[in-house]
């Protein structure tokens, strides 16, 4: 299946500092996602990007849809202790059945 | 209301045994999948049925059989438990075109 880079692996942050994340692919993608997930919890829908170039913000999250459709960015600004979690970014083909792939994850911490 | 929701949420057995995962959805999509999380928390898709369809089946062993009574319902049954098969199992659905993946919140498997 496709494989989906996603850096950096880990961010040890302090409270108030950005984040920023992205992942990256070999093949291009109709759709981009990214996904926060809580222990003990499934991922969690937080931005979802249909056009390349695309730039949408939820609160204090901002992710990009890349210009040539082969990677995608996220960035969180003012982090605060509830941002930490696992955050995955994933592509859909819509050419191969709706399958959605997943990026190996960027675990968040942030330092009070 | 849960949009995707999976029992049990822990499940511990031993290994040679059988055991179900069930899966519903409320949200009227039209396809659903089986996602398997290990340790590392690589998010690697194993079923997608789209319809009551099998529309993916990614190298799973053929231990692994799902079943999709209705386009509400995806259901897997794993027989003859290995130990390798211990990870957190991830229902999730779509609604072909959305672009969106919705999440379970997961069914933890350990095998002894």
């Amino acid at each position: 299946g496709q494989q989906l880079n996603q850096s950096p692996q880990s961010m040890f942050i302090q409270e108030g500092e950005d984040v920023s994340m992205n992942c990256t692919s070999s093949s291009i993608f109709n759709t981009w996602l990214w996904y926060k997930q809580d222990p003990g919890e499934g991922p969690v829908l937080l931005i979802a990007l249909y056009k390349a170039g695309e730039l949408t913000s939820n609160g204090r999250l901002t992710a990009q849809f890349g210009t040539t459709r082969k990677d995608s960015f996220l960035n969180i600004s003012a982090s605060i202790p509830s941002d930490v979690g696992i955050y995955f970014c994933a592509g859909q083909l819509t050419n191969t059945g709706n399958q959605f792939y997943f990026g190996t994850g960027t675990s968040l911490t942030v330092i009070p | 209301d849960t949009a995707v929701s999976q029992t049990p949420k822990y499940l511990v057995t031993q290994m040679g045994n059988d055991k179900s995962i069930k899966c519903e959805q409320n949200l009227g999509h039209d396809t659903m999948y089986w996602y398997k999380q290990d340790s590392k928390k690589f998010l690697k898709i194993m079923f997608s049925y789209n319809n009551k369809e099998l529309i993916i089946n990614e190298t799973v062993p053929n231990r692994f059989s799902p079943k999709s009574p209705d386009k509400a319902h995806l259901n897997l049954h794993i027989n003859s438990l290995e130990l390798g098969d211990s990870a957190v199992y991830f229902c999730a659905s779509s609604q072909t075109h959305s672009g969106e993946l919705f999440f379970g919140e997961g069914s933890r498997l350990t095998v002894l």
